[in-house]
């Protein structure tokens, strides 16, 4: 069983909708959740941090965490054609001390 | 500011070369990281430093060679690399190690991108 498992996609959506990313993890012991979002040839950047359950907005982003179905999720309002990229779900389980990334899940916003 | 600078940002080595890739970082982070990702993969971690001492070898072959000289500095060192090899080096770095809070937000430099020939 992979460690944190996302849907490569494509997620293909319409401009000005809403993109729905989900990420299941196996390990019960993480603390910390992360989504980076990578553009082809490029370093991963930071989207967005969670620590804990429930949702945390930041301007379009939204991630919600549940620790009791071992999930995470990013959503991105009114997304963009800029939106198009790769998104990295990533967990540290902490008693590991590194982090763990899932495959990613490519995004495609259609004009 | 959260600044991760490497160099060189392209390489191109053959399999018998010595070279080194540099990572800098000025935002007082006491860990810093390794990785390689192959096209269209995720990041793989291959090394960890924490308060400049190696925490974590993911097992890499050691024709990879980490070194951590001070607090804001990271070389891997390369040596009789395989065409394999070619990737795109990462370094990353946070403020602690780990740890269910905010100081453990990894920021990734923007690579180097290793071509072995």
């Amino acid at each position: 069983q992979k460690e944190v498992e996302q849907n490569s996609g494509p997620l293909s959506v319409p401009e000005g909708a809403i993109a729905s990313l989900n990420c299941t993890y196996s390990d019960r012991g993480s603390q910390s959740f992360f989504w980076y979002r990578q553009y082809s040839g490029k370093s991963p950047e930071l989207i967005m941090s969670i620590y804990s359950n429930g949702d945390k907005e930041d301007g379009r982003f939204t991630a919600q965490l549940n620790k009791a179905s071992q999930y995470v999720s990013l959503l991105i309002r009114d997304s963009q054609p800029s939106d198009s990229a790769t998104y990295l779900c990533a967990v540290d389980t902490g008693t590991a001390s590194k982090l763990t990334f899932g495959t990613g899940t490519r995004l495609q916003v259609t004009l | 500011d959260t600044e991760v600078t490497q160099t060189p940002k392209h390489l191109v080595m053959g399999m018998t070369n010595k070279k080194s890739l540099k990572c800098e970082q000025h935002m007082g982070h006491r860990a810093m990281y390794w990785y390689k990702q192959k096209a269209k993969k995720p990041p793989e971690l291959m090394f960890v430093y924490s308060y400049e001492k190696l925490s974590i070898n993911e097992s890499v072959p050691s024709r990879f060679s980490p070194e951590c000289p001070n607090s804001s500095l990271l070389n891997l060192h390369l040596h009789a690399l395989q065409p394999e090899d070619s990737a795109l080096y990462l370094c990353a770095s946070s403020q602690v190690l780990s740890g269910g809070r905010s100081g453990d937000i990894q920021y990734f430099g923007a690579g180097t991108r290793l071509s072995v020939l």
